[in-house]
Formats: C-alpha cells, sequence, structure tokens
C-alpha cells in the first residue's frame, strides 16, 4: 500500500482537463514537502512531469500543471490529447527514523477516450 | 546531460542475493548535492523507492526494505550498487535507478530482475 493515496484511473475526451488528487499525511505532505510528478508510458522509465509543486522541466508541454495544499496536490492537464495517455506517479518525502525517505502515489491511468 | 544505466544479472534464485550496478555518465557521481538512489516496480504495479547514498556513503534505506538492503558508491568508476538479500518472488521486479536532488530527475531504463529457480 503506498504512502500517497492517487485515484487508479482518470478519462476524458481528447480536449478536456482532467485532474489527479494525490493525499498524503501530515508526515509528508503537510510537513511542508513538496510534491513531484512523473508520467510513464508502458515499458518505459519515468519521466519528471512536475517538480517543486508546480514547475515544469524544459520541453514539458504548459498543459500540465501542478498545485499543493495542506496534506494534498493535484495535476491537471488541460487540453487532452491521445499522446497524453499513461501512467502518473506523485512523489514526496517523509522524515524517518533513518533520515528523509522518498515516499510514491500508487500511480494513476489516465485514458483518453 | 547525465545518463545511468543498471547492470546485473537479470534471473536470481530465491533466497539468493540481488545486485545491481547503475553506471552514470555525463556528471561526476562525486560532485554536487546529488542522491543516488533505486525504485523499484514490480510487473503492473506501482513505484517504490528502495533507498539513495550520498557520494560520502551515508545512505537512507526504505524502512521495509532496509534489513535486507545495502548499497555502495564507488566514485573512481563513477557508479553505485544495490544488494538485496534473501530474495523471493516477491522481489521480482524492474529496478531502476535515479538521480535525486530536489526531485527524481534523471532515469535509467530500468532492468528487469526476475527471482525463479
Amino acid at each position: 500500500q503506498s504512502v500517497l493515496t492517487q485515484p487508479p484511473s482518470v478519462s476524458g475526451a481528447p480536449g478536456q482537463r482532467v485532474t489527479i488528487s494525490c493525499t498524503g499525511s501530515g508526515s509528508d505532505i503537510g510537513a511542508g514537502y513538496d510534491i513531484h510528478w512523473y508520467q510513464q508510458f508502458p515499458g518505459t522509465a519515468p519521466k519528471l512531469l512536475i517538480f517543486g509543486n508546480n514547475n515544469r522541466p524544459s520541453g514539458v508541454p504548459d498543459r500540465f500543471s501542478g498545485s499543493k495544499s495542506g496534506t494534498s496536490g493535484s495535476l491537471a492537464i488541460t487540453g487532452l490529447q491521445a499522446e497524453d495517455e499513461a501512467d502518473y506517479y506523485c512523489q514526496s518525502f517523509v522524515t524517518g527514523l533513518s533520515g528523509l525517505g522518498v515516499v510514491f502515489g500508487g500511480g494513476t491511468k489516465v485514458t483518453v477516450l | 546531460q547525465v545518463q545511468l544505466q543498471e547492470s546485473g544479472p537479470g534471473l536470481v534464485q530465491p533466497s539468493q542475493t540481488l545486485s545491481l550496478t547503475c553506471t552514470v555518465s555525463g556528471d561526476s557521481i562525486s560532485s554536487g548535492d546529488y542522491y543516488w538512489s533505486w525504485v523499484r516496480q514490480p510487473p503492473g504495479q506501482g513505484l517504490e523507492w528502495i533507498g539513495y547514498i550520498y557520494h560520502s556513503g551515508s545512505t537512507s534505506y526504505n524502512p521495509s526494505l532496509k534489513s535486507r538492503v545495502a548499497m555502495s558508491i564507488d566514485t573512481s568508476k563513477n557508479e553505485f550498487s544495490l544488494s538485496l538479500t534473501s530474495v523471493t518472488a516477491a522481489d521480482t521486479a524492474v529496478y531502476y535507478c535515479a538521480r535525486l536532488y530536489v526531485c527524481l530527475d534523471s532515469w535509467g531504463q530500468g532492468t528487469l530482475v526476475t527471482v525463479s529457480s
């Protein structure tokens, strides 16, 4: 079971806006740690999509955006395109007994109808 | 542009030790404030963080794996390694190495390790 909670799947028609939630707790997101998002296509490695809650690496289209509030955050895809069909993972950090740890959400499959 | 490449056996017998190496190119593993990480993904499942190591050798491991995991780093070869002992079928996964700073900004392509006799 993942530390961060994401919906297993979301879907939308081309051109629509979809959002993916990422819910944590006071030990991770709520402790002030940023949320990062990764996109993964089948058979390939995850790719950084959003870092620091709402920043896009070079080359990521501006139809992808992120936000954070309290113990949760979300990823929004506006103007959904067929090429956006993939799995999306959120990631943050948690302070543990042995130091700073990395935590992931369980992943959300985005389907373009 | 940093590149990471995992290498190691694709098949490990149950109860044995899984050993993987990640070779880094395009960046010095001992420069900067990067933490060199391992993440795995069982078939059809999500991502699981295994741990990370700093160039000084300091480490942090996932508590659920801590008793079986060890990581090391060889700055002269610009590579870092993962060792996972007493493996079972539940350890079958694609293993990724990745560079961690603010986030996991660069990933290797991943290598499938199957635990089976």
